[in-house]
């Protein structure tokens, strides 16, 4: 069975704190990526990245760094969490050019 | 124009009756089509994957692509309450690009 495995699924954090955002596969898949989801606002494209060590900006990438240290591992970093990164961030894979996409089970961060 | 379009509903019907759930797209070059399933705070589950057009069927669920009308739906039969949840649509474009409707909201009443 395929799996997206995100470490936290819920997340209480402080405004200027650092987050760390955890998630692994285990489909030998080449790319991850890294969404956020918000009520009205659909699925928006943080960062993903298609190689070990490579990344690429998405669509809302400001405030947000990445890390891709092994295939199976993506993580997702918040130099210093503010109250309107209060959101769903979900991970997900697939292969490189063909196929479909696969989603872990969310984080749920809210910051204070 | 949005690469796809969904009807965000909510779609009210009772148990037992066929649902249908559709999203059009912009680009006739995509080829690889995506519905999910998302529960309240979970992350979305893939129900259907469809390369190209045509038919596909797994279970009580069934995926249809028209890529003459850029058409795609999915039809739930003999919908069941614990099928009440968000459906998305999503389509495979290049350069590793996903596009994502915004979702149906499907409530199925006892």
């Amino acid at each position: 069975d395929v799996k997206v495995t995100q470490s936290s699924r819920y997340l209480v954090k402080r405004t200027g704190e650092k987050v760390f955002l955890e998630c692994v596969q285990d489909m030998d898949h080449e790319n991850m990526f890294w969404y956020r989801q918000d009520p009205g606002l659909g699925l928006r494209l943080i960062y993903f990245s298609y190689d070990v060590k490579m990344k690429e900006k998405g669509d809302i990438p400001e405030g947000y760094s990445v890390s891709r240290e092994k295939k199976e591992r993506f993580s997702l970093i918040l130099e210093s969490a503010s109250t309107n990164q209060t959101s769903m961030y979900l991970c997900a894979s697939s292969l490189l050019q063909v196929g479909e996409l696969f989603f872990g089970e969310g984080s749920r961060l809210t910051v204070l | 124009q949005k690469e796809v379009e969904q009807d965000p509903g909510p779609l009210s019907v009772p148990e037992g009756a066929i649902v249908s759930l559709n999203c059009t797209y912009s680009n006739s070059a995509f080829q690889y089509f995506m519905w999910y399933r998302q529960y309240s705070r979970k992350g979305p589950e893939l129900l259907m994957y469809t390369y190209s057009s045509g038919n596909k069927e797994d279970g009580r669920f069934t995926a249809q692509v028209d890529k003459s009308s850029k058409y795609i739906s999915l039809f739930i039969r003999d919908s069941q309450p614990s099928d009440s949840a968000t459906y998305l649509c999503a389509i495979r474009g290049n350069f590793n690009k996903f596009y994502f409707g915004s979702g149906t909201k499907l409530n199925v009443k006892p």
